[in-house]
């Protein structure tokens, strides 16, 4: 069962465009809301995390809004630029001893020079 | 670089073989979890070890099993596969089984013929 859903399956930016990434979620046991970059044969990198408690965080051109009553979560790139093209996952940890984390199902950018 | 090394980066195997799987966490990093994650979708969580005990488990089979060492090294170990084992297989550490942020290896590409 998918506990965490993501939107839009690919993504098509202009250089220096805004590129946004949806995710909502179910499971209100969730304490840990990260987002994670890969490259082609890499594997995933953290690129910005939140709390529920925080409605944004902004490190960069990367931006996390909250909205823990919609259940929803969105990462914002701004200026877009072509070494963003990647995919992107969103996920989320369930409170509890092993910290799992649930992805999302990703989201592949393209941003075009 | 996130210092979580794989081994070895691509493996082939036939139905019904058995595969070990390797992982050296990053320095000072005590804990280890494991992640498939099939052509095209999010890493999902198969277990995890902290101090050399498995502390959590995803909804994976008996089949799919693991070890870690005194060093925090870990194996992922699979038996009787199938051809939907075939997937990226990651591995990521993290400095305690309560730590938010888990470093990602490069993974191991599993294919199952």
């Amino acid at each position: 069962q998918q506990q965490v859903k993501q939107s839009p399956q690919s993504l098509i930016v202009q250089k220096g465009g805004i590129s946004i990434i949806n995710c909502a979620y179910e499971n209100t046991a969730f304490d840990y809301f990260p987002w994670y970059q890969q490259f082609p044969g890499k594997g995933p990198a953290l690129l910005i995390a939140i709390r529920p408690d925080v409605s944004e965080k902004k490190e960069g051109r990367f931006t996390i809004s909250f909205n823990k009553s919609a259940k929803q979560f969105s990462l914002h790139i701004m200026d877009s630029q072509p070494g963003d093209s990647a995919t992107y996952f969103c996920a989320a940890r369930i409170s509890g001893s092993a910290r799992q984390l649930t992805f999302g199902s990703g989201t592949q950018l393209t941003v075009l020079p | 670089e996130t210092g979580v090394t794989q081994s070895p980066t691509h493996l082939i195997k036939t139905r019904g073989q058995q595969v070990t799987l390797r992982c050296s966490s990053q320095s000072g990093h005590n804990t280890v979890s494991w992640y498939q994650q099939a052509l095209g979708q999010g890493p999902q969580f198969i277990f995890q070890y902290y101090r050399e005990e498995e502390n959590g488990r995803g909804n994976f089979p008996p089949r799919f099993s693991g070890l870690q060492f005194p060093n925090y090294s870990s194996e992922l170990n699979v038996n009787a596969l199938e051809l939907d084992d075939s997937a990226l297989y990651l591995c990521a550490s993290s400095s305690g089984a309560r730590e938010d942020t888990q470093y990602f290896g490069p993974g191991t590409r599993l294919t199952v013929l």
